[in-house]
């Protein structure tokens, strides 16, 4: 099946810097992609919408100046953490479609210190 | 709006028992239905769909539209089975409507 990978899997920062995320759907393209995040033993939250070459649609909560998302090609989407704090610690989770079916990455894990 | 309820979060059975996971949904439309599973420290991954009506890994799952289910069993429970378990819903192209899981633990 088509496979998403994340980039890093793991990152560790200082409280107020930024991270970035990379999310590729590696042997299919994706116009649409999914940034989900998950807190401990909790289930996934979605949290905006990726669209290529269009701004992504944020869920109600979410704030787009603190989660930064650019889809900058058919395969890449990133999502940027800006002046991240520790309660912004969690881990992040893109999915993109194909056909209809989601296809997950494998996450990323970060912790701000 | 859609929502998917998975009223057990911790479900522990003995290895060779029977193993049904509740799933409830509610959505007006005709909707897809998933299993996902996580096992410790890997990726979510698919474990089946409504659609497909398939069996992976022993499992099975039925969508009954009359009582909005789509429950997850097993006949006989393996220590491997040990993971999370998501039951989502799709509408089309949509981000999942993720249930807040079960944990499965199977007891030796």
């Amino acid at each position: 099946g088509a496979v998403v990978s994340q980039h890093p899997s793991w990152v560790i920062c200082k409280s107020g810097t930024s991270v970035k995320i990379e999310c590729r759907s590696l042997d299919f393209q994706a116009t649409t992609m999914f940034w989900y995040r998950q807190f401990p033993k909790q289930s996934l939250m979605l949290m905006a919408t990726s669209n290529e070459g269009s701004k992504a649609t944020y869920e109600q909560g979410v704030e787009k100046d603190k989660f930064l998302i650019n889809h900058a090609s058919l395969t890449l989407s990133t999502l940027t953490v800006t002046s991240a704090h520790p309660e912004d610690s969690s881990f992040y989770i893109c999915s993109a479609p194909q056909g209809d079916e989601q296809f997950f990455g494998p996450g990323t894990r970060l912790t701000v210190l | 709006a859609q929502r998917v309820t998975q009223p057990e979060k911790l479900l522990s059975v003995f290895k060779g028992a029977p193993v049904e996971l509740k799933c409830n949904y509610s959505y007006s439309g005709s909707p897809e239905l998933f299993w996902y599973v996580q096992y410790s420290r890997q990726r979510l991954q698919l474990l089946l769909r409504h659609i497909s009506r398939e069996s992976i890994k022993g499992f099975t799952a039925d969508l009954n539209k009359g009582e909005t289910s789509f429950h997850l069993k097993k006949p006989f429970a393996q220590e491997e089975d040990s993971a999370m378990y998501y039951c989502a819903l799709a509408t089309g192209n949509t981000p999942l409507v993720f249930g807040k899981g079960t944990r499965l633990s199977v007891i030796a």
